[in-house]
This record gives structure tokens, sequence and C-alpha cells, in this order.
């Protein structure tokens, strides 16, 4: 049973720039959340997608756009990218819209030169 | 607004006992996780509160106290692999945003 996967696995870009991150939820699981985490600092909270529809945003700017796919698997798209957008960005995947346990893939590391 | 409070570094020996203790302040509360990372890589899930008492799994156990907005980890019998950090997670009760603390770095002596 393949846990959480997450694509790619590093990323460098130059400000201004797009990028888009990939994941796929762990078998049965229907709800996507997206995190980013700095270094030493806990993940902060982006975005969750359920039933391929936003349901939840923390405090990220539209630059910051996501969606899901009928497969339950989702995209992170960052426009414009910045300096401090470098981190480290966590897929959690989850069963009814992340009221049950959240698993976390390995993260793609992104760096903003 | 919404906090957690853990301490940022504990330090303990190998078979020693240790306790990280989590306090939250919160808007809607539906539970408190518990999440291990080791450098760079994946939070892994530990444990889940959602009522007050103690929860146990292997040398891992997690209490929560709701009236006090207070939880631990307590993990016993330390071995050199549990040096990682531990972060404390409020679940809020509108559909599932997980808000996490700063995190503490454990490291285990020989």
């Amino acid at each position: 049973d393949a846990g959480v996967t997450q694509s790619p696995t590093h990323l460098i870009k130059t400000r201004g720039q797009q990028v888009t991150l990939r994941c796929s939820p762990k078998s049965g699981h229907d709800t996507v959340s997206w995190y980013q985490q700095a270094l030493g600092q806990g993940p902060q909270f982006i975005f969750q997608y359920y039933e391929e529809e936003e349901r939840q945003r923390g405090n990220f700017p539209d630059r910051f756009s996501g969606h899901q796919f009928p497969n339950y698997s989702s995209e992170l798209n960052v426009n414009a990218l910045l300096l401090g957008d470098s981190a480290l960005y966590l897929c959690a995947s989850s069963l009814g819209q992340g009221k049950d346990t959240q698993y976390f893939g390995p993260g793609t590391r992104l760096t903003v030169l | 607004g919404q906090s957690l409070e853990q301490p940022s570094e504990v330090t303990a020996v190998e078979g020693a006992i240790v306790q990280i203790n989590c306090t939250y302040q919160t808007s809607g509360f539906y539970g408190l996780s518990w999440y291990q990372q080791h450098d760079g890589g994946a939070p892994t899930f530990l444990s889940y509160n959602a009522l007050d008492g103690l929860e146990e799994t292997g040398r891992f156990s997690s209490f929560l106290s709701r009236s006090d907005s207070y939880g631990y980890l307590l993990l016993q019998e330390l071995q050199m692999k549990d040096s990682a950090s531990y972060f404390c997670a409020v679940l809020r009760n509108q559909g599932g945003k997980l808000i996490f603390g700063q995190g503490t770095e454990l490291s285990v002596k020989p």
C-alpha cells in the first residue's frame, strides 16, 4: 500500500518564476492538504482540497493556488516566486475532509534564488 | 489568535523517559496530534487525543486536558533513533485544519 508521494523531491527556481508541485494521496484517502515548512519552523497550513474544491485556506496570498483531480491527486501552484517562498512543501492526505488522521508525504524542497 | 507553545529543545539519555509539553490557545478545537520529524523528512504521525486522558502506543503515550488547554507526549525507554523534532498540532473543528507548534528538538545522548 503506497503512502503519500510527492514530486519532485527538490526544485530550484529564480524569483518571478512559477512552480507546480504534485501530490498523490495514500490509497483510499480523498482529502489533500498542503503545508509550507520554513527551516526550523512548524508546518503552516496553505489550503485543503476535498471533492475537487478548495475547502479551507490558510493565511497565504493568491499567488498560491491548487487543484484536485478526480483521482484525488493534487497540485500546488505558486506564481511570481519570492525568495521567502523557499521552504519544504508538504502534502498530507486523509479521509473525510481531514477530521481523520493526516499522513504526510516526504515533501518537495523548493529553493528560490 | 491561535498559538501553541512547546519547549524548543530537550536533551535526555538513552533508556530514560522524557515528557514534551504543549499548551495551546486556539479558536475551535477538535483534538491534539503529535508528529515526529527527522531532519528534512516527512512528519510521521505518532498519536492523537480528542478526549481527556492518556493514549498509549508502545513506547509513546500522549495526554490531553481540554480544560487546561494542555497536552504532553511521553517517550519511554529512549533510543538514539528517537532524536528528532516533535510537533504538537491542534486539529481545528472546522474541516481538519492542523495548526502546528514550533517543534521540540529532542537529542538523545548515549
